[in-house]
């Protein structure tokens, strides 16, 4: 069975760090692209990341350029995303989900790990 | 980054068909097949439905079926059930590349 699991998410001021993970299962994690997407409490959807199988390539969302990084081990099966700088309007839940690399929808979707950002 | 353009909220009768739409620019659902729908019961994780604009998941009932005209594309639910009930987001690749999400809909089963 697929399976993503988030964690990493909590409390953390307004210009604090923070990073997340997602831990992967029950498949080829190496041979898939891998995202990011986040939902503000009683708000949409919003990508954030996502990158390439082999790391080569990395693409994040206007509002969290420079300030957020993508990246992963392939070895650990692991997705990670590196949180700097970060602001009120950052609070959210973060969901990993699976790309299949040169598609463009995003399936399976993990649970999510909430981020709070507030003093 | 705008958002996809969806309505807020739709609703339908037991029985009936809705459909919901997603107007995008052309930058994103007008020159790319690349639309994807997903389905988000309260406090659950978003749910693949349609992508690629027509095609479903395996899994996913047949009621549900997409379609795409210009900017616009749509999402259409057959014989509503009360399972339906849910959040529709749809989703569209982007020149850059990135992806942009509609601001989500909301279907109430009446």
């Amino acid at each position: 069975e697929v399976q993503l699991v988030e964690s990493g998410g909590s409390l953390v001021q307004p210009g604090g760090s923070l990073r997340l993970s997602c831990a992967a299962s029950g498949f080829s994690f190496s041979t898939y692209a891998m995202t990011w997407v986040r939902q503000a409490p009683g708000k949409g959807l919003e990508w954030v990341s996502a990158i390439s199988a082999d790391s080569i390539n990395a693409y994040h969302a206007e509002p969290v350029k420079g300030r957020f990084t993508i990246s992963r081990d392939n070895s650990k099966n692991t997705l990670w995303l590196q949180m700097n700088s970060l602001r009120a309007e950052d609070t959210a839940r973060y969901y990993c989900a699976r790309k299949t690399s040169g598609q463009n929808w995003f399936d399976p979707w993990g649970q999510g790990t909430l981020v709070t950002v507030s003093s | 980054q705008s958002a996809l353009t969806q309505p807020a909220s739709v609703s339908g009768s037991p029985g009936q068909s809705i459909t919901i739409s997603c107007t995008g620019t052309s930058n994103d659902v007008g020159p790319y097949n690349f639309v994807s729908w997903y389905q988000q019961h309260p406090g659950t994780a978003p749910k693949l439905m349609i992508f690629d604009v027509y095609n479903r998941p395996s899994g996913v009932s047949s009621r549900f079926s997409g379609s795409k005209s210009g900017n616009t594309a749509s999402l259409t639910i057959s014989g509503l059930q009360a399972e339906d009930e849910a959040d529709y987001y749809c989703c569209s690749l982007r020149t850059g590349p990135t992806w942009v999400f509609g601001g989500g809909t909301k279907l109430t089963v009446l």
